[in-house]
């Protein structure tokens, strides 16, 4: 099946600086891509859709001066969190859709001192 | 709006246990259902899916029904080995929105003992 591959897969950092997560299929073009962020003990929830060559949609309630997306080609999307502070500290997860399959990254564990 | 509520781990089962990973949800449309699982160091990945009321959707030994009545998609399976440790996520797509929203539960993380 195709891959996704997401780095990196975890990273601690001060708080603020800004922290950029890449996210790439390997084997296919991704048209969209997606992020997500895992709080702990809480749900899996989608924070952007990601559109090659243009800009995210944003889901309500996150700040997309905070996490700039970039989808500059058909196989990579970033995500950059500027300024992090102790409380994005977070599990980042991206996907990308194949036709009407999801494939996902093994995700990122950022941690903001 | 939708979301989904997903039975806490962590789960710590002998090999050869019955599995139970329990999963509600709640919908205003005609979601579909699905069972994500990620092995450790990769991606999630696609386990099982059901798309209607009464379906039952099935892989490598899991399975999972849905059932409107009770709004459930409880994952199952009769004999875990060592090899399905992993973190299994219950999600919902609803039509209405498409299906690159997926809602997801938090996970039940299970580890499988010799």
């Amino acid at each position: 099946g195709a891959v996704v591959s997401q780095h990196p897969s975890r990273v601690i950092c001060k708080s603020g600086t800004s922290v950029k997560i890449e996210c790439r299929s390997l084997d296919f073009q991704a048209t969209t891509m997606f992020w997500y962020r895992q709080f702990p003990k809480q749900s899996l929830m989608l924070m952007a859709t990601s559109n090659e060559g243009s800009k995210a949609t944003y889901e309500q309630g996150v700040e997309k001066d905070k996490f700039l997306i970039n989808h500059a080609s058909l196989t990579l999307s970033t995500l950059t969190v500027t300024s992090a502070h102790p409380e994005d500290s977070s599990f980042y997860i991206c996907s990308a859709r194949e036709d009407e399959k999801l494939f996902f990254g093994s995700g990122t564990q950022l941690s903001v001192l | 709006g939708d979301s989904v509520t997903q039975m806490e781990g962590p789960v710590t089962l002998s090999e050869e246990a019955f599995l139970t990973i329990n999963c509600t949800y709640t919908a205003t449309g005609y979601p579909s259902l699905f069972w994500y699982v990620q092995y450790p160091g990769e991606g999630l990945q696609l386990l099982l899916k059901a798309t209607k009321a009464d379906d039952k959707g099935s892989n490598k030994g899991f399975e999972a029904t849905y059932r409107k009545e009770t709004t459930s998609f409880h994952l199952e399976k009769g004999s875990v080995q060592v090899s399905d440790s992993a973190v299994y996520f219950c999600a919902l797509s609803d039509r209405r929105t498409g299906a690159n929203n997926l809602f997801f539960g938090t996970g039940t993380r299970l580890t499988v003992i010799p």
